[in-house]
């Protein structure tokens, strides 16, 4: 059974630090793997997605990397800003099970 | 761009009574999902359809139903309330290009209260 690990739980930075989440998960055969962004109150946001064939994905401020065989992503911020703050989510579907999740990363970034 | 449509936002059942979810996407997915998330605990799977009229169970189907009559609309249905059942309700679609799931898109939820 797929298990999804997010490190650390939370996290408070000041505005202009550049921090990395980390995601963790069992099961190594993945299709790929997806960053999510969630405010309080609201809906998922897709920010990211990984092939499993694929070592990084950028998107603006945001680089996302995937070590499948070690079982590893990370999702890299830079020059943080107070509009980063929410919850993010990292989740991988593996062979007939959709996404499962992590329990998420709670961001604050202070001005 | 409607994406994935819930609705209702809110609502609040009594023990007991019974209501529908439902959700709608616009971008021909042939995958859609329901989830639930609870302070905590993360998103967990209640039910998943791979097309019209195939649905399956996820992790915590007990006290739900589904039906995929159609591409676009996959309903979730409670039949007899529980407070356990109080929670954020999520419904995604995503397709699939012949390598496995692809981007998953979710709906802004159903804030659900069981009194």
């Amino acid at each position: 059974k797929q298990e999804v690990t997010q490190i650390p739980a939370a996290l408070s930075v000041p505005e202009g630090e550049n921090l990395v989440l980390n995601c963790s998960f069992t099961d190594s055969a993945i299709y790929n793997l997806q960053w999510f962004r969630q405010d309080p109150g609201k809906g998922l946001t897709s920010l990211l997605l990984i092939q499993s064939s694929q070592r990084e994905q950028t998107s603006g401020r945001l680089n996302a990397s995937l070590d499948k065989s070690s079982g590893r992503s990370t999702l890299y911020i830079a020059a943080s800003q107070p509009g980063d703050s929410a919850t993010y989510l990292c989740a991988v579907p593996s062979g007939n099970t959709p996404l499962v999740f992590g329990k998420g990363t709670r961001l604050s970034v202070i001005a | 761009n409607a994406g994935v449509t819930q609705t209702p936002k809110f609502r609040i059942l009594k023990i007991g009574q019974s209501m529908t979810l439902q959700c709608a996407q616009d971008m021909n997915h042939n995958y859609m999902y329901w989830y639930r998330q609870d302070p905590g605990m993360g998103l967990k799977l209640i039910y998943y359809s791979v097309g019209a009229g195939i649905t399956d169970k996820g992790e915590v189907p007990n006290g739900y139903n589904v039906s995929r009559s159609t591409t676009e609309d996959f309903p979730l249905r409670l039949e007899l309330a529980a407070p356990s059942q109080t929670s954020v309700y999520f419904c995604a679609s995503s397709t699939d290009r012949g390598g496995g799931y692809t981007e998953a898109f979710f709906g802004q939820g159903t804030r659900l209260t069981v009194v």
